[in-house]
């Protein structure tokens, strides 16, 4: 069974558009978080929720935006599509806040052209 | 809040050689250090982590150091093969905190 899914695994899309990536963890975790992977690799948390609610909300543009419609779930909305949002973002569960370890989806990669 | 540094971002062994990549951090409430493994292409999975009341933990050919005092901590495998090859990021974070706090990045070829 999968742990933590993401959809889709990859996204090509124009500059401009609006764009949705889901998550959903089967493992019965209270927090989830998105990451950015950028060319260079580096890791950088964007939000987390705990719960259903909002914990972290890192400096990311408020073209973002996360929805947690239940424990299980954390999507992520993108709007007005830019050139700098091309990446690789990753979802994640961890089963609570702080020390438990996180466990990462199979990331979604966007290309926005 | 926490500030971790990994070192070296490239590193290059032949097969059988050892690796090491180190990270240091900076909030001394840190106490929780976990290793992740990114092949490529794929997500990033743990492989090893540590507790502040550990110095030390082995898993096969792999090992994770902590030295609290330092506020360091290493990674260390043993008789590296190419599949071996990948990067690792370590990570911190403490019991009243929300995140993890990741390294860099440093990036593993193993020479076959």
């Amino acid at each position: 069974d999968t742990a933590v899914s993401q959809t889709p695994k990859y996204l090509v899309t124009q500059m401009g558009n609006d764009k949705s990536i889901k998550c959903e963890q089967n493992l019965g975790h209270d927090t989830m978080y998105w990451y950015k992977q950028d060319s260079k690799k580096f890791l950088k948390i964007m939000f987390s929720y705990n719960n259903k609610e909002l914990i972290i909300n890192e400096t990311v543009p408020n073209r973002f935006s996360p929805k947690s419609p239940d424990k299980a779930h954390l999507n992520l909305h993108i709007n007005s599509l830019e050139l700098g949002d091309s990446a690789v973002y990753f979802c994640a569960s961890s089963l609570r806040q702080g020390t438990d370890t996180q466990y990462f989806g199979p990331g979604t990669r966007l290309t926005v052209l | 809040g926490e500030n971790v540094e990994q070192h070296p971002s490239t590193l290059s062994v032949q097969e059988g050689d050892s690796a090491v990549i180190k990270c240091t951090y900076s909030d001394s409430a840190s106490n929780y250090f976990p290793w992740y493994k990114q092949e490529l292409g794929k997500r990033p999975q743990l492989i090893i982590d540590i507790r502040s009341n550990v110095g030390e933990k082995k898993d096969q050919r792999i090992a994770v150091t902590l030295n609290k005092t330092a506020k360091h901590f290493s990674l260390h495998i043993t008789e590296t093969q190419p599949e071996d090859s990948a990067v690792y990021f370590c990570a911190a974070s403490r019991n009243t905190g929300n995140q993890f706090y990741f390294g860099t990045g440093t990036s593993l070829t193993v020479i076959p």
